[in-house]
């Protein structure tokens, strides 16, 4: 167990609605990471937060959003949902940065959109 | 552009016997490199990492990794594979100039057939 926890292990939605994804990090990490993994994509970075402010973006679409809040947990706003979205989604922390530190993932939330 | 490649998709290893792992990079400076494990249906477990110092890092399970500065690799290898050891894994580095996020390769499964 890496301590980092996901909200919903699954979740099916249809195309066009918005869910929300949620992740707390382990203790005392400031850093939270998303990621989305799918078949033909392999590891994606989406967005870094740190201590509440975004820190990095990576291939993060429009219609997707982050955020993290005052006790540190975040959460991962997708809308409009298109059947592409269907994928792994993966959250990370790390202590302080910078640092060499590696990073702790959660279990992921699978996403099917129909 | 800064890069991490993993050539072999898929490794077969039959087991008691070595295996290797193979990453190569493409980053500028003294990078940070890890190592990480996906079994099927969980998120991805850190290995080890190589920050400085000695170029040959042990990390959980058994596993180590060789960097080379000359040959700008880290390989991951283990002396006598186990059938548990079946699982994806991942090559990922980190610039120390960058904007703290990693570089990831692509994955390699790794098959240990009894």
């Amino acid at each position: 167990d890496s301590g980092v926890t996901q909200t919903p292990k699954h979740l099916i939605t249809a195309t066009g609605q918005r869910v929300t994804l949620r992740c707390s990090p382990r203790s005392g990490d400031l850093s939270v990471y998303w990621y989305q993994q799918s078949l033909d994509q392999g590891l994606q970075f989406l967005i870094q937060y740190y201590n509440g402010e975004e820190r990095a973006k990576g291939n993060i679409l429009e219609r997707f959003s982050a955020q993290q809040f005052p006790d540190l947990h975040s959460e991962l706003n997708l809308s409009s949902l298109e059947l592409g979205d269907s994928a792994l989604y993966f959250c990370a922390s790390s202590p302080l940065d910078p640092g060499p530190h590696e990073q702790y993932f959660g279990p992921g939330t699978r996403l099917t959109v129909t | 552009a800064q890069s991490v490649a993993q050539p072999e998709d898929q490794v077969n290893v039959a087991e008691g016997n070595p295996l290797t792992v193979k990453c190569t990079y493409s980053v500028s400076g003294n990078p940070y490199l890890f190592w990480y494990v996906q079994y099927p249906n969980r998120g991805l477990q850190f290995l080890l990492k190589y920050i400085t110092g000695d170029n040959l890092v042990k990390g959980s399970y058994g596993f180590e990794a060789e960097f080379n500065k000359s040959q700008t690799s880290f390989h991951l290898k283990k002396p006598s594979a186990l059938v548990s050891d079946s699982a994806l894994y991942f090559c990922a580095v980190r610039a120390p100039d960058s904007n703290y996020q990693l570089i990831w390769g692509a994955g390699t499964k790794l098959i240990i057939k009894p």
